[in-house]
């Protein structure tokens, strides 16, 4: 069965802390994995984007890594601002076309405290 | 910021009214979903549409119908509301660009059926 997994569930950290949110995901086939922010009352907007072949990518403070031989998946945040106070998504794509499919998780809520 | 419009952006409503999400894009784009997500939990796919006249069935059952007369226009309808209907409505458009499709979320309806 295809899923996406996301831990932790939540996350509380001081402001200007480092976190790691991970994504496991058991979907095959494999064309891409995104990382979404969805702010509260908000729709959900991408963040990066990793192939197959990528390993890591950075979407300045976010960086997003794969590793699709463990299908696992991490989004480091740097140096946390109170806006980063968001649900962040994992989402994996079956396939690279308008035929693929979408799988979505749950999300970690992280909470940035000042 | 994606041009992807969504009203209303809060509904409260008594059960058996019919009522109608309207969602609009001015981003040309072809591909059009619907997805329903409730507080901590992952989005589910209820409609998509492929472009003009294309509707088709996500995989979540839902008792709401969608239309696509215009590229621009994607409006979900609910003709009885009920309690279980409580939800939060998200509507997207996709982009696909090298193999790679872009999912553009807007804002969300918050849907309470009393």
């Amino acid at each position: 069965k295809n899923q996406v997994e996301q831990s932790p569930q939540s996350l509380i950290i001081l402001e200007g802390k480092n976190c790691t949110l991970q994504c496991n995901y058991t979907v095959s086939p494999f064309s891409n994995l995104r990382w979404y922010k969805q702010d509260t009352g908000r729709g959900p907007v991408s963040l990066t984007i990793m192939t197959f072949s990528e390993n890591t990518k950075s979407n300045g403070r976010y960086t997003a890594t794969l590793d699709a031989d463990t299908k696992q998946s991490s989004l480091h945040i740097t140096a946390s601002q109170l806006s980063d106070s968001a649900s962040y998504i994992c989402v994996v794509s079956d396939r690279g076309s308008t035929l693929g499919r979408l799988y979505f998780g749950r999300g970690t809520q992280l909470t940035v405290w000042p | 910021e994606a041009d992807i419009y969504q009203t209303p952006r809060y509904l409260v409503i008594g059960t058996g009214k019919k009522i109608t999400l309207e969602c609009s894009q001015t981003m040309g784009h072809d591909k059009m979903y619907w997805y329903q997500q409730d507080p901590g939990m992952e989005l589910h796919l209820i409609h998509y549409s492929y472009g003009v006249n294309s509707t088709e069935k996500g995989d979540l059952s839902s008792e709401s119908t969608v239309s696509r007369i215009r590229t621009e226009h994607f409006p979900l309808t609910l003709e009885s509301a009920r309690p279980s209907h409580t939800s939060q409505y998200l509507c997207a458009s996709s982009l696909t660009q090298n193999l790679q499709e872009t999912q553009y979320f807007g804002p969300g309806t918050r849907l309470l059926v009393l």
